[in-house]
């Protein structure tokens, strides 16, 4: 089946550490996006990738690093540097080439558990 | 002010009614609408799209009001099983990709 992959689903990182979040999906979407989930809280917007070997900052990108070295694959590394990234975080994907009045349908992997122990 | 802006609720309903959510954005060169479902710790998944002529699916009816700039989402016949968070989300350029979410409203339908 078509979809994206995170992995692991949970992951416990001690302090000063740094850890990575896979990201791979098979929707030959040009589009990916990592968001960060507070309990209770919206999603915000880490980086985001239009097309390969390129990506941008999203609204809170410090403390955080990703590549886009291939289509199917976003990985995020959660550095040191980020003080709290004790959250859920959420990989997605769209199709940002679709010329149509609703394109860009965003679809989500099923999110990565991050605590700091 | 946020750019998409959601009444974060709780709207405790009981089974069987109706119930309207509202979803305010500030930049008018928005281009497309969504409405997403996301469920306790799991992650959101696409409720419906939301089409400049308003859409409906099922008990569903999703509305874009370009005017004032707002989007809205309507549950008829509410189900136990539509309690969940619903996210509004907002793309303001379609070829740039860049898409902001509401922070949800939550929906609780009791017996």
């Amino acid at each position: 089946d078509g979809g994206i992959t995170q992995s692991p689903k949970y992951l416990f990182r001690k302090e000063g550490q740094n850890v990575t979040l896979s990201c791979e999906q098979n929707l030959n979407h040009d589009a990916m996006y990592w968001y960060r989930q507070d309990p209770g809280q919206g999603l915000r917007l880490i980086y985001y990738s239009q097309i390969v070997n390129d990506f941008q900052k999203g609204d809170i990108a410090e403390g955080y690093s990703v590549s886009r070295e291939k289509k199917e694959s976003f990985p995020l590394t959660v550095t040191s540097a980020q003080k709290n990234p004790t959250a859920f975080y959420l990989c997605a994907s769209s199709g940002a080439n679709r010329v149509k009045e609703s394109g860009n349908t965003i679809y989500f992997g099923e999110g990565s558990w991050l605590t700091v122990v | 002010r946020k750019e998409v802006e959601q009444d974060p609720g709780p709207f405790n309903v009981p089974e069987g009614a109706t119930v309207a959510f509202n979803c305010t954005y500030s930049n008018s060169a928005s281009q497309s609408f969504f409405w997403y479902r996301q469920d306790c710790r799991k992650e959101p998944k696409l409720l419906m799209s939301v089409y400049s002529s308003g859409n409906e699916d099922g008990r569903f009816t999703a509305q874009l009001n370009r005017a004032s700039q707002y989007i809205s989402l309507l549950i008829r016949d509410s189900k136990l099983s539509d309690s969940a968070t619903y996210l509004c989300v907002v793309i303001v350029n379609t070829n740039a990709g860049k898409s902001t979410f509401g922070d949800g409203t939550t929906l609780t339908v009791k017996p």
